[in-house]
């Protein structure tokens, strides 16, 4: 596509529900980042992925979090069990090669 | 490590005043810097960059950004704001290893124009 699509745009869920955030990149990008913005917090990183290699896990903040990316293509970022405090946007972001990212609109979720 | 530190959370000026947002940094090895916009209920777009070579960079909506290593800073500038400029501004650090490397945000300056 265009760009950076996600979905959900909104999501509201209750506390200790599962849910699923999916990321489709630019096509072609072999980078693909999530992260998390919380009201008044700014970004933080989550997880990305390069081509085949290895996800880089290290801003995963709980063992509730996790992310697959399928093909090198669309990726579902996961989290288990949600509490209040996941409540927040959570951002992808793709590029295709260094520095050159692409943001999505986000996915706002709510935990009740 | 890195870390991203964006003085004032709230930035208010006039239309056709400077638009001054300060970012200074801390890393440990020749950084990347960017800032970014996000306008209400939408992602971060890229107004601009500093990789190598000139230290003023020019971006989009007449921003421009001079990096200056000596005072670890890559503040943001405009000649003459406008009520579109009206928005979040994220200043980001990333380091120079790999091919893709992730972003360090600051906390973000909410930028008000008033009339």
């Amino acid at each position: 596509g265009a760009g950076v699509s996600q979905s959900p745009s909104n999501k509201v869920t209750e506390k200790g529900k599962d849910v699923e955030l999916r990321c489709d990149p630019i096509s072609g990008h072999t980078a693909l980042y999530w992260y998390r913005q919380s009201l008044g917090q700014g970004l933080e990183f989550l997880i990305y992925f390069q081509g085949n290699s290895a996800p880089d896990k290290s801003g995963l903040p709980s063992d509730r979090f996790s992310a697959e990316r399928t093909g090198g293509s669309v990726s579902t970022l996961t989290i288990q069990r949600t509490q209040q405090e996941d409540s927040a946007v959570y951002l992808c972001a793709s590029s295709p090669r260094a520095y050159g990212y692409t943001f999505g609109s986000g996915t706002r979720l709510t935990v009740v | 490590a890195q870390s991203v530190t964006q003085l004032g959370s709230h930035v208010s000026v006039s239309e056709g005043a400077l638009v001054l947002l300060r970012c200074n940094y801390s890393s440990s090895v020749p950084p990347y810097l960017f800032w970014y916009v996000q306008y209400p209920n939408q992602g971060l777009q890229l107004l601009l960059k500093y990789t190598t070579g000139a230290t003023l960079v020019k971006g989009i909506n007449g921003f421009e950004a001079e990096f200056k290593k000596s005072e670890t800073s890559f503040h943001l500038t405009k000649p003459s704001a406008h009520m579109s400029d009206a928005a979040e501004y994220f200043c980001a650090v990333s380091d120079r290893t790999g091919t893709a490397s992730k972003l360090t945000f600051g906390t973000g300056t909410r930028l008000q124009v008033t009339l």
